[in-house]
């Protein structure tokens, strides 16, 4: 297993299109988390799944975002009708679900919405 | 909502000095995490300190957890041009009722190490 994989890792979109990004968590994890980053800003939490159940979402997480984990293992964000300020980098992290482990991220998708 | 606030906003220091940056956080927590992320990249964990700890050790770095003040510290020793990225701590409050069930990260440190 060599970590946690996001693709694709840049993304350039038209403003009102619907653009889906997938995560591929480390397979022992059971927990697998997205988070949005702005510029000089840190990562900003948007949703998170203990295997296939999505158990929090942010109130960042608007109508138009969405994400799955179907079979509990890889994930999906989507975001509908995208709009410029969408764009920042997306990125995605899995743990075990027992606490006291550090995330393991990925290299993030980088949403540009023109 | 970002809990954790990282200070200084950014450090510039000469290769093989010590770098401290500092991070406090608003609610009760079950461990404090420092990442660190290269510039267009992902987050890498660095350490976890629990609450119930004062202080951890992982090669050259070193934080500390102050509850009462509800801030914490990591210091890194003997700087090298590769520690140069953004540090962010991240608090996680699961089980502890301070609220979120993921990290809550701060804004970050920019590191800037000189040759």
């Amino acid at each position: 297993d060599t970590g946690v994989s996001q693709d694709p890792r840049h993304k350039i979109t038209k403003r009102g299109q619907n653009v889906t990004f997938r995560c591929d968590p480390i397979s022992e994890h059971n927990r697998l988390y997205w988070y949005r980053q702005t510029l000089g800003q840190g990562p900003e939490f948007l949703t998170y799944f203990q295997n296939e159940a999505q158990l929090e979402k942010s109130r960042l997480l608007s109508d138009r975002f969405s994400a799955e984990r179907p079979k509990g293992s890889f994930s999906t964000l989507e975001i509908q009708r995208t709009e410029q300020g969408d764009s920042a980098m997306y990125l995605c992290a899995s743990s075990p679900w027992t606490q006291g482990h550090g995330y393991t991220f990925g290299s993030g998708t980088r949403l540009t919405v023109v | 909502s970002q809990q954790g606030e990282e200070d200084p906003q950014a450090l510039s220091i000469q290769e093989g000095e010590n770098a401290t940056m500092n991070c406090s956080y608003k609610t009760s927590i079950n461990n404090l995490q420092w990442y660190r992320q290269n510039s267009g990249r992902g987050l890498v964990h660095l350490i976890l300190i629990r609450s119930n700890e004062r202080e951890k050790h992982s090669g050259r770095l070193r934080v500390t957890l102050d509850t009462s003040k509800k801030s914490s510290s990591l210091l890194i020793t003997a700087s090298r041009a590769a520690d140069t990225a953004s540090y962010f701590c991240a608090t996680d409050a699961r089980g502890s009722g301070g609220g979120a069930d993921g990290l809550t990260f701060g804004k970050g440190t920019h590191l800037i190490i000189q040759p």
